[in-house]
């Protein structure tokens, strides 16, 4: 089967660090994404990894590990309006750049002052 | 502007009705996607289409209906038949070209359904 792991809420500082963890196992691999979502809202893409390593975008890193199936959000100098829900969507297996996306429950972060 | 457009944005029905959900983009993307969410969780696939006049069921695509008539357009049907209606509903649509970039999904503001 296919499965991806969050943690459900997390609770942070603000100016600090956070880091968001998320497990996956999927029948093949073409990508991981991670998304941002405040409540009833669109999701808005953050970040994308296909290789391991980490891709840096401004306050916001995204790590992947293949072989371990594993991969975390890193958000630095956390702000208010970071509180939000993040997704953690991986691609299945196939050659096209549009497979279909299975999304993680989300981890609901609350940023304190 | 180039986007997605769901509509409505609240919906209300009774039991027992069918309720259609529009979707239309203006990217240009070939492939387009219904996901449920419900409160607390995660997005669930419903359809998804990669190409006009052909389209896949998800996860979940039990009492919902799809049309991909046009490159444009993705409406969703939640019938009779769906015990559970009451959900956000969001369409997306992501670019088959990999020179356009990671084929991330672009998504729409959404459709919130309640069934009274």
């Amino acid at each position: 089967g296919q499965n991806i792991d969050q943690p459900t809420e997390m609770t942070a500082t603000e100016g600090a660090i956070v880091q968001i963890n998320c497990t996956y196992q999927t029948s093949g691999f073409n990508g991981l994404f991670w998304y941002q979502q405040h409540a009833g809202e669109a999701p808005t893409f953050l970040s994308y990894n296909v290789l391991d390593g980490l891709e840096e975008k401004g306050r916001f890193s995204s790590f992947l590990s293949r072989s371990k199936g594993y991969s975390y959000l890193l958000l630095k100098e956390l702000q208010m309006k970071d509180s939000a829900s993040y997704l953690c969507a991986v691609r299945g297996g196939g050659s096209s750049n549009t497979g279909k996306l299975i999304f993680g429950q989300g981890t609901t972060l609350q940023v304190k002052p | 502007d180039g986007g997605i457009t769901q509509s409505p944005k609240y919906l209300f029905r009774k039991e027992g009705q069918n309720v259609t959900l529009s979707c239309e983009q203006n990217l240009n993307h070939d492939a387009m996607y219904w996901y449920r969410q419900d409160p607390g969780q995660g997005l669930r696939l419903i359809y998804y289409s990669q190409i006009v006049n052909d389209f896949q069921k998800g996860d979940i695509a039990e009492g919902y209906s799809v049309s991909r008539e046009k490159k444009e357009s993705f409406p969703l049907t939640v019938t009779s038949a769906q015990k559970n209606p009451t959900a956000f509903y969001l369409c997306a649509s992501s670019s088959r070209d990999r020179g356009r970039g990671t084929g991330e999904l672009f998504f729409g503001e959404g459709s919130r359904l309640t069934v009274l």
